[in-house]
């Protein structure tokens, strides 16, 4: 089956870095890959959607400047965590459609970020 | 409004029991898609089950299968047979459109399923 690859699986960080998130579809290209975000015992919420070539589509609330997401290729797209702060620690995870619309979102390993 | 609603946030099972998942959704779109996906403590999201709107049967997919019931609204996931390997959070999804676009899924709140041996 489709496979999504994600990196890295965690990460520490100090408060101000920025740390960058990549999601990869490795046996498909990946036109549309979504972002969320879950806090723990919590839901996935939809941090944005990431379309190949284009500009993300951000949901309500979700600040662009500090979530930069980049989709260069039908292969990866990149998350990236920008001056993060301690608020910002949550497990983030990715899903990918293939081509043709695919019904099944295919979904990476997640990444759990920790800033001190 | 809330589209996707778990009222379960537990469940207990028994080893070799039949168990359910329930999960009611609001959409005034006619035409959507219905998962439900599994999280173990690793935290991946394993697909399990998809129903679309217009599908005229139940979806099943081996022990898993899907009570679809349009007019009430409800695509409660009935697990049967719970292995120890079932215990994790399940989270039903829903996409409004059926195909195409970049449809996104909101999912519920999740559902902690415990299986007891």
């Amino acid at each position: 089956g489709a496979v999504v690859s994600q990196h890295p699986s965690w990460v520490i960080c100090k408060s101000g870095t920025s740390v960058k998130i990549e999601c990869r579809s490795l046996d498909f290209q990946a036109t549309t890959m979504f972002w969320y975000r879950q806090f723990p015992k919590q839901s996935l919420m939809l941090m944005a959607t990431s379309n190949e070539g284009s500009k993300a589509t951000y949901e309500q609330g979700v600040e662009k400047d500090k979530f930069l997401i980049n989709h260069a290729s039908l292969t990866l797209s990149t998350l990236t965590v920008t001056s993060a702060h301690p608020e910002d620690s949550s497990f983030y995870i990715c899903s990918a459609r293939g081509l043709g619309g695919n019904e099944k979102l295919f979904f990476g390993s997640g990444t759990q970020l920790s800033v001190l | 409004a809330q589209k996707i609603t778990q009222t379960q946030p537990g469940m207990f099972v028994q080893e070799k029991e039949a168990v359910t998942l329930d999960c009611t959704y609001d959409t005034s779109d006619p035409s959507y898609g219905l998962f439900w996906y599994k999280q173990p403590s690793s935290g991946e999201m394993i697909f399990l089950i998809y129903q679309g709107s217009y599908d005229q049967q139940n979806a099943t997919e081996g022990r898993y299968s899907l009570n679809f019931q349009k007019a009430r609204k409800s695509a409660n996931l009935v697990i049967s047979a719970s292995q120890l390997g079932d215990s994790a959070m399940y989270f039903c999804a829903m996409r409004e459109g059926i195909s195409g676009g970049y449809n996104k899924l909101i999912f519920g709140a999740g559902t902690r399923l415990a299986v007891h041996p």
